[in-house]
């Protein structure tokens, strides 16, 4: 089990750049989860897929983020028109089907310069 | 909103010292209870879920338990080791629809040798 995968590690951009951060949830897992992790904030919750559809995006800003799951083996958060506010790790998780463990990939850092 | 409050910042200790950390939270239903630790570079691992039903969580020497009156929860390990140097989160997840998980800030354990 290789576990969630999240790409790329690492990614800088440019302010007023788009950022697209991948992951793959572990295979057989149904619900996806992101969150965003920072110094000041901590562990916060994003957005929410169960069975590629949007549940919850109640953590998600309003402007210039943006969460898809096209399919069942992958999600992308997009952010368009960087800002250095939104320098973070951001972190994806998946879940079985009404489970409630949920497990973390190792996170995507993102810097915006 | 659901809340988790977890006070202790950094606790610096010994080889073979005992760990205690507390958690307190806020919710208006029955949660799932969890730790989860990270190391550097890492995403947060799944450590130990409580739930109301159990009260108690044992694994890798840590364990876990839950006190509905005073809506509390605790980690502790007897003998910490240098490699328990991590920073150590509780979280919580509602029993209600949707299984976001909502965090405490973390605390940093530095286990000298």
């Amino acid at each position: 089990n290789a576990g969630v995968i999240q790409t790329p590690r690492h990614k800088v951009t440019g302010k007023g750049q788009e950022a697209t951060l991948w992951c793959e949830p572990i295979s057989g897992h149904s619900a996806v989860f992101w969150y965003r992790q920072t110094i000041v904030q901590g562990l916060e919750f994003l957005t929410y897929f169960r069975n590629q559809a949007p549940i919850d995006d109640s953590g998600m800003p309003k402007e210039r983020f943006s969460a898809q799951m096209p399919n069942q083996s992958h999600s992308t958060l997009k952010i368009q028109s960087t800002q250095p506010q939104d320098s973070a790790v951001y972190l994806c998780a998946s879940s079985l089907l009404g489970g409630r463990e949920q497990y973390f990939g190792p996170g995507t850092r993102l810097t915006v310069l | 909103g659901d809340s988790v409050t977890q006070k202790q910042g950094q606790v610096t200790l010994s080889e073979d010292d005992f760990l205690f950390i507390n958690c307190t939270y806020s919710t208006t239903t029955y949660p799932t209870l969890f730790w989860y630790v990270q190391y550097p570079g890492q995403g947060p691992q799944l450590l130990l879920k409580v739930t109301t039903a159990n009260n108690k969580g044992i694994s890798r020497g840590f364990e876990a338990t839950y006190d509905k009156g005073t809506t509390s929860f605790h980690l502790q390990k007897a003998s910490v080791q240098e490699s328990d140097s991590a920073v150590y989160f509780c979280a919580l997840v509602p029993n209600s629809a949707g299984n976001k998980l909502t965090f405490g800030i973390g605390t940093r354990v530095l286990v000298r040798p």
